[in-house]
């Protein structure tokens, strides 16, 4: 079985541009998260989708930032326009039940110069 | 709100070396503790977890305990191995009602050497 893949793995972007990050979970895991981890602190919960709705986006950090999970599969993380701040380490996650394990992908690493 | 304090590294020991890598918590009602591995290239893995006071959880030689006493869940290993070279990260989730996101520490970074 497939476990939860991500892409890019790397990301190099000049300030102001769009980037756009994809996530596909464990096939039939209903729960998708979102994380980031800035060099250096901590990994951060961004969101978490059941199926292709939003169950919890309060870690999002403005609005420059949008999810989607169209028909519950994949998930798409854009930054538009990026800046330097968001540079970091985007980690994606997907858990069959709430509350059980959950998977990670690799991460996107995404630099903002 | 809820958070998670890990020692900050990084740790570095030689080969058959006893680890200690400390984690508090603070948390609201009795969240699940949990330790992820991320090795070189990869992506995090669940190391152990525990779910309620007293429980020890282990795995691959490791093993943390749920003192809920302390708010602590310290990571330990008796003899480690130039394979276990990895970043560390505590983590606890309250899930309560709808909410499933991890709260994580800042990651500890072991480097065991021959």
């Amino acid at each position: 079985e497939a476990g939860v893949t991500q892409f890019p793995s790397h990301s190099v972007i000049e300030k102001g541009q769009t980037v756009t990050l994809r996530c596909d979970p464990i096939s039939g895991h209903d729960n998708l998260y979102w994380y980031r981890r800035v060099m250096g602190k901590e990994i951060k919960f961004l969101l978490h989708f059941v199926k292709e709705s939003k169950q919890d986006e309060s870690g999002m950090p403005n609005n420059r930032f949008l999810a989607e999970r169209t028909g519950g599969t994949y998930s798409t993380l854009k930054v538009q326009p990026a800046e330097l701040e968001d540079s970091g380490v985007y980690f994606c996650a997907s858990s069959l039940v709430l509350g059980h394990e959950q998977f990670f992908g690799p991460g996107t690493r995404l630099t903002v110069l | 709100g809820d958070s998670v304090t890990q020692m900050e590294g990084p740790v570095t020991l030689s080969e058959e070396a006893f680890l200690t890598i400390n984690c508090t918590y603070t948390a609201t009602g009795y969240p699940s503790l949990f330790w992820y591995v991320q090795y070189p290239g990869e992506g995090l893995q669940l190391l152990l977890k525990a779910t309620k006071a007293d429980d020890k959880g282990s795995n691959k030689g490791f093993e943390a305990t749920y003192r809920k006493e302390t708010t602590s869940f310290h990571l330990e290993k008796g003899s480690v191995q130039v394979s276990d070279s990895a970043v560390y990260f505590c983590a606890l989730s309250n899930y309560g009602g709808s909410q499933g996101n991890l709260i994580f520490g800042k990651g500890t970074k072991l480097s065991v050497k021959p």
